[in-house]
């Protein structure tokens, strides 16, 4: 059973740069699985980030398309996220999650990490 | 974007009782493959989110059968048979068929 782990600092400051890695267990990285980050702000809903295939072909929201990066590390098992320039709208849990061709949907999450945008 | 319009906001249930979750999109989720790639995400509290339904109306592996899933083109309905305590949450749609994907504003599912 795939498991998911998100790591990286909870706190960031404003203009900053925020990064975060997402453990594969289980199974790997290169399976026919998308690779996802979702966002979700205290008390509100889900946000879409961006995906990665272990190809390394992404796609990305448009509202954040400017500032992300997300790249991935076969040898580690491994991808991660980079969102540049953050402000205080950029707090939230962020979950890294896996989307597999067979449901295209979000079959597998990360227990999420929270990370607040602070001087 | 597409839109994705939950009702209602929150739905207080009766244990026992069934329970009903709207889902509207602001434009058909066919895909040209011809699926229709609408997804039901439960989140309980204090937890990351669950994958419940796939493609409409497929329940995915280990989720109880008293979720189902229903709906074509831009209207989709999750219905609960008999609530259960472990049911409370908040239930997200979401739509896979168009970048950038999209989910639903919510839906608190909690007991009376």
């Amino acid at each position: 059973q795939v498991q998911l782990q998100e790591s990286g600092p909870g706190l960031v400051k404003p203009s900053g740069t925020l990064s975060l890695t997402c453990a594969v267990s289980g199974g790997s990285i290169s399976s026919s699985n998308w690779w996802s980050w979702v966002r979700q702000p205290p008390g509100k809903g889900l946000e879409w980030i961006g995906e990665i295939y272990h190809s390394g072909s992404t796609n990305y929201n448009p509202s954040l398309k400017s500032r992300v990066t997300i790249s991935v590390d076969k040898s580690k098992n491994q991808f991660s996220l980079k969102l540049s320039s953050v402000t205080a709208a950029d707090t939230a849990v962020y979950y890294c999650a896996s989307f597999p061709g067979t449901t295209n949907a979000f079959d597998i999450w990360g227990q999420g990490t929270m990370v607040t945008v602070s001087s | 974007d597409i839109v994705m319009t939950q009702t209602p906001l929150s739905s207080p249930v009766t244990l026992g009782q069934p329970a009903s979750i709207s889902c509207r999109s602001s434009q058909s989720l066919v895909h040209s493959d011809g699926n229709t790639y609408l997804s039901w995400l439960q989140q309980r509290p204090g937890q990351p989110p669950r994958l419940l339904i796939y493609k409409i109306s497929n329940r995915f592996s280990g989720v109880p059968d008293r979720f189902s899933g229903s709906g074509a083109g831009t209207d989709f309905t999750l219905k609960i048979s008999r609530v259960e305590a472990e049911d409370v949450g908040v239930y997200y749609c979401m739509q896979a068929t168009q970048f950038p994907l999209t989910f639903g504003g919510g839906t608190k599912v909690e007991i009376k």
